[in-house]
């Protein structure tokens, strides 16, 4: 069975103090691994999707990393905009999406 | 605005009452899907329709709940009798390349059973 273990659940940081988030996966053939960032009472918005082992995607100050194992999202001197949820969801070959629970992010000014 | 809709974006209800909810998908994305979200999960897979077949519906989709999507564009949900356990964050989403599955998401359905 599929799974997405999301770390840390939450982080709280001061703006421009950089960090990154973790998504570690079991999943049998990876057709894609996608990056959503959530507000709260929204539904999830697309950031980036990544194919293989190696691959980087950049938007804003943020970057989503890809090794057989996990993915990282880097965020870059955060801003207090950057505050959401952000979801990790792995894409087997099937039709769904394999969701992890997710890390709030809080960025203080 | 030309993303994905859904209606109503919030919902109170009784136990025991049915409720339906609407999507409507990005305007050519023949693939839509409905999952569930609890607060401090993520979304969970509920049912998934190519054009306006159902193809698949996971175990969490009781026999209360009923989706369909009969021309192939909008889809509804139904919740027949209600229960508490029924309270999340329903959402849609919809995509339109099969290779790499990309979603995009409505802004989901808050559902509160009373």
């Amino acid at each position: 069975e599929d799974q997405v273990t999301q770390s840390p659940e939450a982080l709280r940081l001061q703006e421009g103090e950089s960090s990154s988030l973790n998504c570690s996966y079991t999943v049998s053939g990876l057709r894609g691994l996608f990056w959503y960032r959530q507000d709260p009472g929204k539904g999830p918005e697309f950031l980036f999707t990544l194919y293989s082992a190696g691959e980087e995607k950049e938007k804003e100050r943020l970057k989503a990393t890809l090794t057989k194992k996990e993915s990282f999202l880097h965020i870059t001197a955060p801003k207090p905009e950057d505050s959401a949820t952000y979801l990790c969801a792995v894409h087997p070959g099937d039709y769904k999406l394999s969701f992890g629970a997710g890390t709030t992010v809080t960025v203080r000014a | 605005d030309t993303g994905v809709s859904q209606d109503p974006r919030h919902k109170i209800t009784k136990r025991g009452q049915n409720v339906t909810f609407r999507c409507d998908p990005i305007s050519e994305h023949n693939r839509l899907y409905w999952y569930r979200q609890t607060l401090g999960q993520g979304p969970e897979f509920l049912t998934y329709f190519q054009n306006e077949a159902q193809l698949e519906k996971s175990r969490l989709l009781s026999d209360r709940f009923s989706a369909e999507r009969p021309k192939g564009s909008f889809s509804t949900l139904e919740i027949q009798r209600t229960e508490q356990g029924d309270s999340a964050m329903y959402l849609c989403a919809s995509s339109s390349n099969p290779t790499n599955n990309e979603q995009f998401f409505g802004p989901g359905t808050r559902l509160t059973v009373l």
